[in-house]
């Protein structure tokens, strides 16, 4: 069963700093895996997929990673802004038990505060 | 961009009554998936479906059923609502199984069993 764990549980950073947010995964045979972002609330948008053969993908000021075979991703937020405070969530996609699909396991999220 | 709509942003139901939450996507996606999400629990998965009529349980079905009539519809129904019931719903869309494809959310129904 896959299990996923992100550290910190909570960050707090004064506005402009750069900051990485670290998501580990017990599975490694897994087919992509999603950032995404939660505001209080509201639903998820999707920040970043990273396919398994990729390394790495770029949106903007985000930059995140894969290192499939130790079962770690980052992603990596530079020059933060208030506007960044929300919780972040890592999806690694494996299949499901019944081999049909490809099962989404969610960690318990990052929620980044950023000071003006 | 795809758009992922969920019927209703607030609910409150009694005990008992039976719920449908529905769940409309745009983008012709084949897949469709209820989850919902709890403080403490994360995001689990209710059901989902691949395809038309198709459905699948997920880790937590108890309590739920799924209707696909159409493509673009997933509704989620609570066949007697019960106050552990009480969560947000998120309703998510996947154009297929292959690897560059993500899923898309919704934008959450909070229900309310009283």
């Amino acid at each position: 069963k896959q299990e996923v764990t992100q550290i910190p549980a909570a960050l707090s950073v004064p506005e402009g700093e750069n900051l990485v947010l670290n998501c580990s995964f017990t599975d490694s045979a897994i087919y992509n895996l999603q950032w995404f972002r939660q505001d209080p609330g509201k639903g998820l948008t999707s920040l970043l997929l990273i396919q398994s053969s990729q390394r790495e993908q770029t949106s903007g000021r985000l930059n995140a990673s894969l290192d499939k075979s130790s079962g770690r991703s980052t992603l990596y937020i530079a020059a933060s802004q208030p506007g960044d405070s929300a919780t972040y969530l890592c999806a690694p996609a494996g299949q499901n038990s019944g081999g049909s699909n490809y099962k989404l396991t969610f960690g318990k999220g990052t929620l980044l505060t950023v000071n003006p | 961009d795809v758009k992922v709509t969920q019927s209703s942003r607030y609910l409150v139901k009694r005990t008992g009554e039976k719920v449908f939450l529905e769940c409309v996507q745009d983008m012709d996606h084949e897949n469709m998936f209820w989850y919902r999400q709890d403080p403490g629990l994360g995001l689990r998965l209710i059901y989902f479906s691949y395809d038309v009529k198709m459905k699948e349980k997920g880790d937590i079905p108890e309590g739920y059923s799924v209707s696909r009539e159409k493509k673009e519809r997933f509704s989620l129904i609570l066949e007697s609502a019960s106050t552990n019931q009480t969560s947000m719903y998120l309703c998510a869309s996947r154009m297929g199984q292959g690897a560059r494809y993500g899923y898309t959310f919704g934008s959450g129904t909070r229900l309310t069993v009283v």
